[in-house]
């Protein structure tokens, strides 16, 4: 099945830097990529996504790369501001049969003033 | 935006009752739906894959006799943790895809589980 690393598990960044956070996955097949946002206690929240037709993909201060033939792909965060922390996670799924997204392990967020 | 309902926000149960959680799809149509575990600080783990008017499918290492899954319609999916012990406190959150794979995925808002 489906393996999904993210790296790094903890990632510290002043104010107005950039962050990068990295996923690598298994199933060539997958063909679906989201990023969440997820705060303590609450249900993970979408902040982009990718799909295998396209590389790149940019909404505001949030970028999502993908390379297919490497299986792997990164959300970069610009311009960070202290509400960007959090803990993220990256997923990957298929669009067919079963459809299950598995998740990364987490990157937990800070963003230092 | 499709919306799913998850009910109870939070239990809390003594050790060798049994809890449900119900997951329900409130304006769209889940013919699937994932159910997904999180232990503190940690990712969400799939459990199993519930679909409607068929038998869940458990991830390896699941107990299917533990997890009582059950869709009986197209709106409603279940989760029944039985004989719940300690251990068995987490955070459990389902999820559905509406309009299948044009679409992500919708997440209920968790059930906070306590075992005493």
């Amino acid at each position: 099945g489906e393996n999904v690393e993210q790296h790094p598990s903890t990632l510290s960044v002043q104010e107005g830097d950039s962050a990068v956070i990295k996923c690598t996955y298994s199933d060539s097949a997958s063909n679906y990529f989201p990023w969440y946002k997820q705060e303590l206690g609450k249900r993970p929240q979408l902040i982009i996504d990718i799909r295998s037709n396209v590389g790149e993909k940019k909404d505001q201060r949030i970028a999502v790369t993908l390379n297919k033939t490497a299986k792997h792909f990164s959300l970069h965060i610009t311009e960070t501001q202290p509400e960007d922390s959090a803990v993220y996670f990256c997923a990957a799924s298929r669009n067919q049969g079963a459809q299950k997204l598995v998740f990364g392990q987490g990157t937990r967020l800070t963003i230092n003033p | 935006g499709a919306v799913v309902s998850q009910h109870p926000s939070r239990v809390i149960c003594k050790s060798g009752t049994s809890v449900k959680i119900e997951c329900r799809s409130l304006d769209f149509q889940a013919t699937t739906m994932f159910w997904y575990r999180q232990f503190p600080k940690q990712s969400l783990m799939l459990m199993a894959t519930s679909n409607e008017g068929s038998k869940a499918t458990y991830e390896q290492g699941v107990e299917k006799d533990k997890f009582l899954i059950n869709h009986a319609s197209l709106t409603l999916s279940t989760l029944t943790v039985t004989s719940a012990h300690p251990e068995d406190s987490s955070f459990y959150i389902c999820s559905a895809r509406e309009g299948g794979a044009v679409s992500g995925y919708t997440f209920g808002s968790g059930t906070r589980l306590t075992v005493v």
